[in-house]
């Protein structure tokens, strides 16, 4: 069974502080990973994927991956109050069915103005 | 374009009635999927498609068909609905299997049986 485990928080910071949310998974095989953000009572949009070790920046937002440790963050820089949603983690294996995304449960963020 | 739609927004059942909730891409995407949410869960994979005429079951499919006869249409058919189904249901599509593709959601269907 492979999983994807997140800290459901909720998480709160102070407007322009730094974000930070965590996620592991348990399947080694995992090929790439994305960030998808998603607002109460409406669908996941993509924030960003990674899937090489090491830092990935996109305006305000950075994915971190280590594969050794099988632990991908996702960093907000300067956080903003409609930065607030709730954040998914979702990893894609390696092989056959490998289009199939598994999510976790999900971190809320609040961002306090 | 207008990416993945959905109907209906909202919908409330009966116990034991059925339904049908559709999907349709405009993107020329090969893959579909459905996905349900429970709430303060993450999603959970219940059919997907590969392309028209190929389907396949998720992580948790019972209760629930699927067809696809279209590239563009994927409907989801609830056939005795049962309270365990009160849900949102999101529909999602993607171009390719290549590593990073995107999955593109529609805005979901809310159901709850009652």
């Amino acid at each position: 069974q492979k999983e994807v485990e997140q800290n459901s928080g909720p998480l709160s910071v102070p407007e322009g502080a730094i974000a930070s949310l965590n996620c592991t998974y348990s399947d080694r095989g995992s090929q790439s990973f994305f960030w998808y953000r998603q607002y109460s009572g409406k669908s996941p949009e993509l924030i960003m994927f990674i899937y090489s070790n090491g830092d990935k920046e996109d305006g305000r937002f950075t994915a971190q991956l280590n594969k050794a440790s099988q632990y991908v963050s996702l960093l907000i820089r300067d956080s903003q109050p409609s930065d607030s949603a709730t954040y998914l983690c979702a990893v894609r294996a390696r092989g056959a069915g490998s289009y199939q995304l598994t999510f976790g449960k999900g971190t809320k963020l609040s961002v306090i103005p | 374009n207008a990416g993945v739609t959905q109907t209906p927004k909202f919908r409330i059942l009966k116990i034991g009635q059925s339904m049908t909730l559709q999907c349709t891409q405009d993107m020329n995407h090969n893959y579909m999927y459905w996905y349900r949410q429970d709430p303060g869960m993450g999603l959970k994979l219940i059919y997907y498609s590969v392309g028209a005429g190929i389907t396949d079951k998720g992580e948790v499919p019972n209760g629930y068909n699927v067809s696809r006869s279209t590239t563009e249409d994927f409907p989801l058919r609830l056939e005795l609905a049962a309270p365990s189904q009160t849900s949102v249901y999101f529909c999602a599509s993607s171009s390719t299997d290549e590593v990073g593709d995107t999955q593109y959601f529609g805005p979901g269907t809310r159901l709850t049986v009652l």
